[in-house]
């Protein structure tokens, strides 16, 4: 079953602009992933940031992690062309195997 | 490099026919994955492997088949495809399951008639 849900779907911007992108969750877990796909190909790691922690930055990526409402936010600022792209939340839970539940993924157009 | 590699990116197939999707990495991962990726369903597990001849089912391993016998390896077979299995499939390995990041592999695109 799918454990993280991401909101909005689709997501059109211009450069220059930030994108955020939300995900939500069920369950209490160790972590929680954010990961782009390009169209069709494979999935890359962004970021993880683990349930002890809120906030966490890569770059021009800043991630948010609301242990209390289940939810974590992606926010890529100084969007790129090349940051058109699929981006999926994935989390991974206590007790759990270790295994990755995937959201449906938010799709994002930067336009030049 | 570090890479995961799947074999082949496209296959079109027919109702029936045993298929052999390939995986290999070199990072000496212990955790192994197979996912297949559809629209509106995400990506759903299929199968994993914590180490060597140790697999268990994921979320929908209904009409797969895999095995662990090498590290490095970790084959997705079709014993008897049929069109529901026309999927994106992906391959992916970690130090540690969901407690690390997961290297994917590109993808193999199977159509199933």
């Amino acid at each position: 079953s799918q454990q993280g849900e991401e909101d909005p779907q689709a997501l059109s911007i211009q450069e220059g602009e930030n994108a955020t992108m939300n995900c939500s969750y069920k369950t209490s877990i160790n972590n929680l992933q954010w990961y782009r796909q390009n169209s069709g190909r494979g999935l890359v790691h962004l970021i993880l940031i683990r349930s002890n922690e809120r906030e966490k930055h890569s770059g021009r990526l800043r991630v948010t992690l609301d242990t209390s409402k289940k939810s974590s936010s992606l926010l890529i600022t100084a969007s790129r062309a090349a940051d058109t792209a699929s981006y999926f939340c994935a989390t991974s839970r206590p007790g759990n195997t270790g295994k990755l539940i995937f959201g449906q993924g938010t799709t994002l157009q930067v336009k030049p | 490099e570090a890479q995961v590699t799947q074999n082949p990116r496209y296959l079109i197939t027919v109702t029936g026919k045993k298929l052999t999707v390939t995986c290999s990495q070199n990072m000496n991962h212990e955790y192994m994955s197979w996912y297949r990726q559809d629209p509106g369903l995400g990506l759903r597990q299929i199968y994993y492997s914590m180490n060597v001849e140790v697999t268990d089912k994921g979320d929908v391993p209904e009409g797969y088949k895999v095995s662990r016998k090498e590290k490095r390896n970790f084959p997705l077979i079709l014993e008897s495809p049929s069109p529901n299995q026309t999927s994106l499939y992906f391959c992916a390995s970690s130090t540690s399951g969901g407690w690390t990041e997961a290297f994917f592999g590109q993808g193999t695109r199977l159509t199933v008639v």
